[in-house]
C-alpha cells in the first residue's frame, strides 16, 4: 500500500521570505503523480503543483516548485517570495496512473505568513 | 479549469435519519470519483473510488452499508450516510478525475452535523 508522510505539522515564514514543506512517500510503483493541494480556510482544495513521476525535471509554477528525488521518494515544495495569502493547509498527495486509482494525502502541513 | 459541484454546503439532520451528498461535474465527464472523509484541522482520509456504472471500491474500515456510493452517470456520483449518528458528524469532500486522469477535481465539501 502506498503511504504519503508529512512530517511538519506546522511552520511558518515571513512574507517575501521562502519556505519548503516536505514530503515522503512509500510505493512499489514506478508510473504515478505526485501532487501539492493547498487549503485554503474556505476548505476548497486547490491544485498547487503536479509533478510525473517519470519526469526527472522538477516542476515550476510561478513562485511554487517542487525538488523531487525519486530514489529518495521525496517531494518538497518551496514557496518563493511568500505571500499573505498562502496562509493555509498544505497536502501533499500521490496517485498510481495505473492499475489502482486512488488519490491519497498526507497529514498536512499548516502554513502560516507573518507579515 | 474543471468544475466540481458538491451539494449541499451544510447540512443537519436528526440521529437515526440518511442525508445524501451529491457530487457534480459540470463541464466533463468523470469517470472515476474520490469520497473523502476529514475531520477538523486533519488530513483527507479516502474513504472509496467511485467508478461510473459499477460498485464503489472502499477503504478498509469503511462501512459499505453505512455509507452507501452510487455512480450512476458520468457526470454525478452520490453519497448517502444511513442511519447517521453524531460520530458520523464531518466534512464530506468529493473530486473527480479529470477526462485525461492526470489531476483531480474538488467540490467544495459537505459539513455534516448530526444531532
Amino acid at each position: 500500500a502506498q503511504t504519503v508522510t508529512q512530517s511538519q505539522p506546522e511552520m511558518s515564514v515571513q512574507e517575501a521570505e521562502t519556505v519548503t514543506l516536505s514530503c515522503t512517500y512509500d510505493t512499489s510503483e514506478n508510473n504515478y503523480y505526485l501532487f501539492w493541494y493547498k487549503q485554503p480556510p474556505s476548505r476548497q482544495m486547490i491544485l498547487v503543483i503536479r509533478q510525473e513521476a517519470y519526469k526527472q525535471q522538477n516542476a515550476t509554477e510561478n513562485r511554487f516548485s517542487v525538488n523531487f528525488q525519486k530514489a529518495a521518494k521525496s517531494f518538497s515544495l518551496k514557496i518563493s517570495d511568500s505571500q499573505l495569502g498562502d496562509t493555509a493547509m498544505y497536502f501533499c498527495a500521490f496517485m498510481m496512473i495505473y492499475n489502482t486509482d486512488k488519490l491519497i494525502f498526507g497529514t498536512g502541513t499548516r502554513l502560516q505568513v507573518f507579515p | 479549469g474543471a468544475v466540481v459541484s458538491q451539494h449541499p454546503s451544510r447540512v443537519i439532520c436528526k440521529s437515526g435519519t440518511s442525508v445524501k451528498i451529491e457530487c457534480r461535474s459540470l463541464d466533463f465527464q468523470a469517470t472515476t470519483m474520490f469520497w473523502y472523509r476529514q475531520f477538523p484541522k486533519k488530513s483527507l482520509m479516502l474513504m472509496a473510488t467511485s467508478n461510473e456504472g459499477s460498485k464503489a471500491t472502499y477503504e478498509q474500515g469503511v462501512e459499505k452499508d453505512k455509507f452507501l456510493i452510487n455512480h450512476a452517470s458520468l457526470t454525478l456520483s452520490t453519497l448517502t450516510v444511513t442511519s447517521a449518528h453524531p460520530e458520523d458528524s464531518s466534512f464530506y469532500i468529493c473530486s473527480a478525475l479529470g477526462a485525461l486522469r492526470t489531476e483531480a477535481f474538488f467540490g467544495q465539501g459537505t459539513r455534516l452535523t448530526v444531532v
